[in-house]
């Protein structure tokens, strides 16, 4: 099976700053990949698939790019909403989650 | 609108079977995967398998096999996830989760249950 690594696992960040979160796959799945955000005490949400395609309704400071086993999800500017837990996600061969990056305020 | 509705909080002792569901709505439900993802006391998600429910195709992540049962009833658009053998680890939050597309090949989740709470505790 596929195993999905994040780095960091946890990140401190200030709101207006730029952060960057990367997900390796152990063996390349193309540009089947999606990052989700969840919320404590929430179900996740969908950010973004295929990579770097933005999901309707998601605010386009939230960008992706990768493909085969490197991808990055970047924030251009941190907003207070935002602090929360974001995992990357394989599709390329049934599923698996990332470990996850929690992203806190500095 | 496209809804999965999940059972209630279940606390169950060691050793005790359960079954959970999770009904969908809104849209043609067999004709879409349903998965099911744990979420450990603050841990992050895991992919346990899924089902296609309008032919019972079933797959599960390797660490699931064995350990867990999923199912559906296409007829009440009802997914299932069952243990015949509850543990102290099974304890978890419990998701089942649609992806964004029809057929079966594999597609991001763009809808999720509310979540099902199962404490085992003797």
């Amino acid at each position: 099976d596929i195993q999905m690594t994040q780095s960091p696992s946890t990140l401190s960040a200030s709101v207006g700053d730029r952060v960057t979160i990367t997900c390796r796959a152990s063996q390349s799945i193309s540009i089947w990949l999606a990052w989700y955000q969840q919320k404590p005490g929430k179900a996740p949400e969908l950010l973004i698939y295929q990579a770097s395609s933005l999901e309707s309704g998601v605010p386009s400071r939230f960008s992706g790019s990768g493909s085969g086993t490197e991808f990055t999800l970047t924030i251009s500017s941190l907003q207070p909403d935002d602090f929360a837990t974001y995992y990357c996600q394989q599709y390329n061969s049934l599923y698996t989650f990332g470990q996850g990056t929690k992203l806190e305020i500095k | 609108e496209v809804q999965l509705v999940q059972s209630g909080a279940e606390v169950k002792k060691p050793g005790e079977s359960l079954k959970i569901s999770c009904k969908g709505s809104g849209y043609s439900f067999p004709n879409y995967w349903i998965g099911w993802v744990r979420q450990m006391p603050g841990k992050g998600l895991e992919w346990m398998g899924i089902i296609y429910p309008g032919d019972s195709d079933t797959r599960y992540s390797p660490s699931f096999q064995g350990q867990v049962t999923i199912s559906a009833d296409k007829s009440i658009s009802t997914a299932y996830l069952q243990w015949s053998s509850l543990k102290a680890s099974d304890t978890a939050m419990y998701y089942c989760a649609r992806p964004m597309d029809t057929g079966k090949n594999y597609y991001p989740v763009d809808v999720w249950g509310q979540g099902t709470t199962v404490t085992v505790s003797s």
